[in-house]
């Protein structure tokens, strides 16, 4: 069954590093996401991404955060300068384009731990 | 998009059917009823959704109230494995909409 895949599982970095975290979607799918989770707390959004332009981001999302498809299978997230506020799960969704179903599929997370 | 009630937590006996209530009172008329649920911290899985039919998969079956103000997630027979915490979410349709989490219900599977 295929799946969405997340690179790396757990990635540590220093304060004002920039990392990037990576996803493969499903293969057919033409809507992606990313979310993240804090610690204890709730699932967030925090942007959607189709036809190669963002269609949605929270206010989470500044101009410390970046989303890219840089060929047809990979999409990534850079968070330009960390903060320790940043030390989350982050997770990866796709979505297919039928009109008749809307499910995401989520990936595994990467656990970004910022210090 | 709609608010969405749900019990903080509910135990189930392994083998037993667990049934898990959510309320979604100002629901509209293009809104389904999705469920997911996230199993420790793994990223959330679908389960299921629907609109106002009652719906079945493999998983688990969506009771859905006439006036859609309510719905039922069961898992027919509950395992362990089904220890979770599960989230109700109502999603318009027709969009590429984000998926907005509560807190859901931690369902705890005994033996």
């Amino acid at each position: 069954e295929p799946e969405v895949t997340q690179t790396p599982s757990h990635q540590v970095t220093q304060m004002g590093q920039e990392v990037i975290l990576r996803c493969v979607p499903i293969s057919n799918h033409l809507y992606f996401y990313w979310y993240r989770q804090i610690l204890g707390q709730k699932v967030e959004f925090l942007v959607s991404f189709y036809n190669n332009e963002i269609s949605e981001k929270s206010e989470i999302f500044d101009d410390q955060f970046s989303v890219e498809r840089p060929d047809g299978s990979n999409f990534t997230l850079k968070i330009r300068s960390t903060k320790l506020e940043d030390s989350a799960m982050y997770f990866c969704a796709s979505r297919y384009r039928g009109t008749q179903s809307y499910e995401q599929y989520f990936g595994p997370g990467t656990r970004l731990t910022v210090t | 998009d709609a608010k969405t009630t749900q019990p903080p937590s509910m135990d189930c006996a392994e083998g037993r059917a667990a049934n898990l209530p959510c309320n979604h009172s100002t629901i509209s008329g293009n809104e389904y009823v999705y469920w997911y649920r996230q199993i420790h911290s793994q990223g959330p899985q679908y389960i299921i959704h629907g609109l106002k039919n009652n719906e079945t998969n493999e998983m688990a079956s969506l009771i859905i109230t006439e006036d859609r103000k309510s719905s039922t997630l069961i898992l027919p027979h509950a395992t362990l494995r089904d220890t979770a915490v599960y989230y109700c979410i109502v999603l318009p349709t027709g969009t590429a909409s984000k998926l907005t989490f509560g807190t859901g219900t931690r369902l705890q599977v005994t033996l």
